[in-house]
Order: structure tokens, then C-alpha cells, then sequence
């Protein structure tokens, strides 16, 4: 199966840790992004090839992937960082997760 | 800069057809391959199609193999997609992205998405 499961959403208190995860089938063999949408505004990518950041994302953010699970940290959360967070693996093709709410309160 | 500007959307009745535009600047263009992605209103986003740097490879969703034709004119810096028999479910805000690498489907540069809207 190439469906990846999502928790549709996420809590935590501003200066904590957020952890999202990402299932799926072997999705330790395949590649695996994160992306970040607030209302209204286009994704943003955050991790990319499991657990590399692009250039001007916070150190705060981080990824990993083994087995049938990848995981998005977000470490000393902020307010700023309340937003929906979609998991992406891919190898010859790709498909997304179905998105987390994080919430942060 | 790396700039992507979609182009085309609109409405279009059940069993119509549409062709989007993607102009980008900022990058060598045909040294990356480029996908759409589209996001239907209040719901995820799904991957569409991809194209090889050089057009000789596509791919598509299931959802739309057969119906979309994704084409680019690398001397016009410029990505297509044709959607013919289109369907409600079609719907959608659809942005054209480019990879982080050469023949990746890591989306670090996004268009800022055009709506289609299938309804009679």
C-alpha cells in the first residue's frame, strides 16, 4: 500500500516538543518530506530526504525515518508554528499523508 | 530568485477541458524536473503529475492518468498541464512545484496555485 497515516492532529504547549508521525509501509526504504500550510498561504517545506532542512528553516525542526515510521520534531514549539504539517514519501512516485493540525496552547 | 507563476484556472463544466500554465525564472530550468500538486478546498494535498527535466519521462496520479497530459517547452521556461474530461472532483487549487533535486519529488519552491472549478 502506498497510503501513509497521519494522527489528524497534534497539541503542545508553547516550549515544548511537538512530535507528528508519518506510517506507512516499508517507508524506511522510500524518501520522506514534511511540509508546513497556514490557512491561506502555499506548503512550505520543512524536512526533506528524511531529515535535511532547506536553507532558512528554524534548527528547531527536525526528521527522521526507519521501519514504517517517520517522524517530524519540532522542538521548544512556538506559536508561530500552529499550522497544518503533511508527510510526503517518495521513490519512483509519491504520495502524500493526509495532514496534522498542530495546535499549539 | 526562484519564482513559479501559475496560470489558466478557471470554471469549467463536467467533461470540459483546461490547460494550465507554470512560468518560472530564477533556476536552470531544464536541469530539474517539475510536478503538480493539487490541494481540493479544505482538504490535503495530492500529487498530480511530474515531468523529467528533459520531458521524456511522466508520471501520473491514478486519479487522472489517462485525462491530464503534462508538457513543458523548456526554451519558454514554461510547465503545462492539459486537463481534458474534467470532473467535479477535479476541483481543486493547483500549483506547479519544482525539487529541491534534479529528479526529486521534494517540493521546495511552490507556485502560488491556481483554482480550477468543475461544476455545471
Amino acid at each position: 500500500s502506498n497510503d501513509l497515516t497521519q494522527p489528524p492532529s497534534v497539541s503542545v504547549s508553547p516550549g515544548q516538543t511537538a512530535i507528528i508521525t508519518c506510517s506507512g509501509d516499508k517507508l524506511g526504504d522510500k524518501f520522506v518530506s514534511w511540509y508546513q500550510q497556514k490557512p491561506g498561504q502555499t506548503p512550505v517545506l520543512v524536512i526533506y530526504q528524511d531529515s535535511k532542512r532547506p536553507s532558512g528553516i528554524p534548527e528547531r525542526f527536525s526528521g527522521s525515518n526507519s521501519g514504517n515510521t517517520a517522524t517530524l520534531t519540532i522542538s521548544g514549539t512556538q506559536a508561530m508554528d500552529e499550522a497544518d504539517y503533511y508527510c510526503q514519501a517518495w521513490d519512483s512516485s509519491t504520495v502524500f499523508g493526509g495532514g496534522t493540525k498542530l495546535t499549539v496552547l | 530568485e526562484v519564482q513559479l507563476s501559475e496560470s489558466g484556472g478557471g470554471l469549467v463544466q463536467p467533461g470540459g477541458s483546461l490547460r494550465l500554465s507554470c512560468a518560472a525564472s530564477g533556476f536552470t530550468f531544464d536541469s530539474y524536473a517539475m510536478s503538480w500538486v493539487r490541494q481540493a478546498p479544505g482538504k490535503g494535498l495530492e500529487w498530480v503529475s511530474y515531468i523529467s527535466g528533459a520531458g521524456s519521462s511522466t508520471y501520473y496520479a491514478d486519479s487522472v492518468r489517462g485525462r491530464f497530459t503534462i508538457l513543458r517547452v523548456n526554451s519558454k521556461n514554461t510547465l503545462y498541464l492539459q486537463m481534458n474530461s474534467l470532473r467535479a472532483e477535479d476541483t481543486a487549487i493547483y500549483y506547479c512545484a519544482k525539487a529541491v533535486s534534479a529528479s526529486g519529488y521534494d517540493f521546495e519552491y511552490w507556485g502560488q496555485g491556481v483554482l480550477v472549478t468543475v461544476s455545471s
